[in-house]
C-alpha cells in the first residue's frame, strides 16, 4: 500500500498549458504539502494545508493553486505554464513524522 | 527553526559503519533533531528523529550531544543501496514544514 500516491509520475507538456498533479495519502493526516525540487536539487516547500485549510504559501506565484477537496487529497493546478517551472514536485503528509510521494518530474518545452 | 550545517560529501566502504555528523548550534529547547534520506530520484525518506536522547530504530542511531549542539547519524552496516543525500533538519515535533539545506551526498563503495 503507498502511503502518498502522486500522479502522474512523469509530466511533459508545452508553454502556456494548464496542468493538474493529484496526490492522495492514505495515512490519516491532518496536514499534507507540497515541496519542489528544481535543477539545483534543493527541496523547497510550496504550500502546507492542514484539514483542508491553507497553512502556509512561500510566495508562489499565483499561477500555482493548491487545491484540497477533502484532507486525504491535495492536488496541484499549474496555469500558463513557463520554462523555470520545470522541476520534480513532491507531495507530503504529516501527522509528526513527514511521509512523501515518489514525485513528478515535470518538464516544460 | 534553527539552521543545520553538515559537510557536502562523504565515502564510506560496503559493509562499515557510515557515520554523519551535523551541526545546529542555534537549536531550542523545543527543537528535534530529524533526518531524512533522498535516493536518486525518489521521494524523500524519513529515517530517525529525537529530541536530547540517542535513538535508535531499524535503520539508524542517532546520537546527539549533551549540549545539542550536534548530532551523528550512524548507519551501522552501509550497503550500496544507501547511497543518498543525507539531510539533518531540525524542527519542533508538530512543525509544519521541514527546511531542507543541502545535506550530505553519502557514496558508500564496494
Amino acid at each position: 500500500d503507498t502511503a502518498v500516491s502522486q500522479t502522474p509520475k512523469y509530466l511533459v507538456t508545452q508553454m502556456g498549458n494548464d496542468k493538474s498533479i493529484k496526490c492522495e495519502q492514505n495515512l490519516g493526516h491532518d496536514t499534507m504539502y507540497w515541496y519542489k525540487q528544481d535543477s539545483k536539487k534543493f527541496l523547497k516547500i510550496m504550500f502546507s494545508y492542514n484539514n483542508k485549510e491553507l497553512i502556509i504559501n512561500e510566495t508562489v506565484p499565483n499561477r500555482f493553486s493548491p487545491k484540497s477537496p477533502d484532507k486525504a487529497h491535495l492536488n496541484l493546478h499549474i496555469n500558463s505554464l513557463e520554462l523555470g517551472d520545470s522541476a520534480v514536485y513532491f507531495c507530503a503528509s504529516s501527522q509528526i513524522d513527514t511521509f512523501f510521494g515518489q514525485g513528478t518530474r515535470l518538464t516544460v518545452v | 527553526d534553527a539552521k543545520t550545517t553538515q559537510p557536502p560529501s562523504m565515502d564510506c566502504a560496503e559493509g562499515r559503519a557510515a557515520n554523519l555528523p551535523c551541526n545546529h548550534s542555534t537549536i531550542s529547547g523545543n527543537e528535534y533533531v530529524y533526518w531524512y534520506r533522498q535516493i536518486h530520484s525518489q521521494g524523500p525518506q524519513y529515517i530517525i528523529h529525537g529530541l536530547k536522547n540517542n535513538e535508535t530504530n531499524e535503520m539508524a542511531s542517532l546520537i546527539i550531544t549533551e549540549d545539542r549542539k550536534s548530532s551523528t547519524l550512524i548507519l551501522p552496516h552501509a550497503t550500496l543501496r544507501d547511497t543518498a543525500v543525507y539531510y539533518c533538519i531540525v524542527r519542533t515535533e508538530y512543525g509544519n514544514k521541514l527546511v531542507f539545506g543541502a545535506g550530505t551526498i553519502l557514496r558508500v563503495k564496494s
